[in-house]
């Protein structure tokens, strides 16, 4: 059974540094063809495709935010990590982890609400 | 980057009606590598339809995903009261791998 659970804080000022972290079990990021994606949505709008690490590290990113994302897994602890810079309060939303298939997004992840304010 | 625009923006239809949701593509889907899911408030998405038409476990055969290229159509046969939500699509094809913005069918 694969599960996906995003953690780190639920408040964050803005032009600070946002790291969640999404932690997995039922799979292992060394398999070929499997990958961990982050996708998040403001409230009640749509969804937003932010980044993607494959199994053999191989990155991808939104390129409206390239510049500000990094993403990094440690196969260990079963655990990709997301680092947002520079956040804003239109950063403001719940943000998903979820599991891929080749790059098919089939698990998601329950989502953690973040939001900027000062 | 592939840009999927959905239409209608809402559907409002009864039980028992059809329903026909669109997803274009600015460029063509490679693989026809297009997916729909299905949200309901509060919840997370769920995965709908891969490839184009090929339906994801738990979800029964009212849901026909259908189209290739640029053109995609999602139809619930038969809408059932569990079926009110808001509809996705998504290409995997290319990175980004964009989502366009939401079909919300609603009761009428």
């Amino acid at each position: 059974q694969i599960t996906l659970k995003e953690s780190g804080p639920t408040l964050v000022k803005p032009t600070q540094t946002l790291t969640l972290t999404c932690t997995f079990s039922g799979f292992s990021l060394s398999t070929t063809a499997v990958g961990v994606a982050w996708i998040r949505q403001p409230p009640g709008k749509a969804l937003e495709w932010l980044a993607l690490i494959y199994w053999d590290d191989d990155n991808h990113y939104s390129p409206f935010l390239k510049s500000r994302l990094t993403l990094t897994k440690d196969t260990s602890k079963n655990q990709v990590v997301l680092t947002m810079t520079n956040m804003d309060p239109v950063d403001t939303a719940t943000y998903y982890c979820a599991h891929t298939s080749g790059w098919l997004v089939d698990f998601w992840g329950q989502g953690t609400l973040v939001t900027v304010s000062s | 980057e592939i840009v999927l625009t959905q239409s209608p923006g809402t559907l409002s239809l009864s039980p028992g009606e059809r329903a026909t949701l669109s997803c274009r593509a600015s460029q063509s889907v490679g693989r026809n590598y297009l997916a729909w899911y299905q949200q309901k408030p509060g919840q997370a998405p769920r995965l709908l339809i891969y490839n184009a038409s090929s339906r994801a476990t738990g979800f029964p055969d009212r849901f026909i995903g259908s189209g290739s290229g640029t053109d995609f159509t999602l139809t619930i046969s038969r809408l059932e009261p569990e079926d009110f939500a808001v509809y996705y699509c998504q290409q995997y094809a290319t990175a980004p791998c964009a989502f366009g913005q939401g079909t919300r069918v609603e009761i009428k």
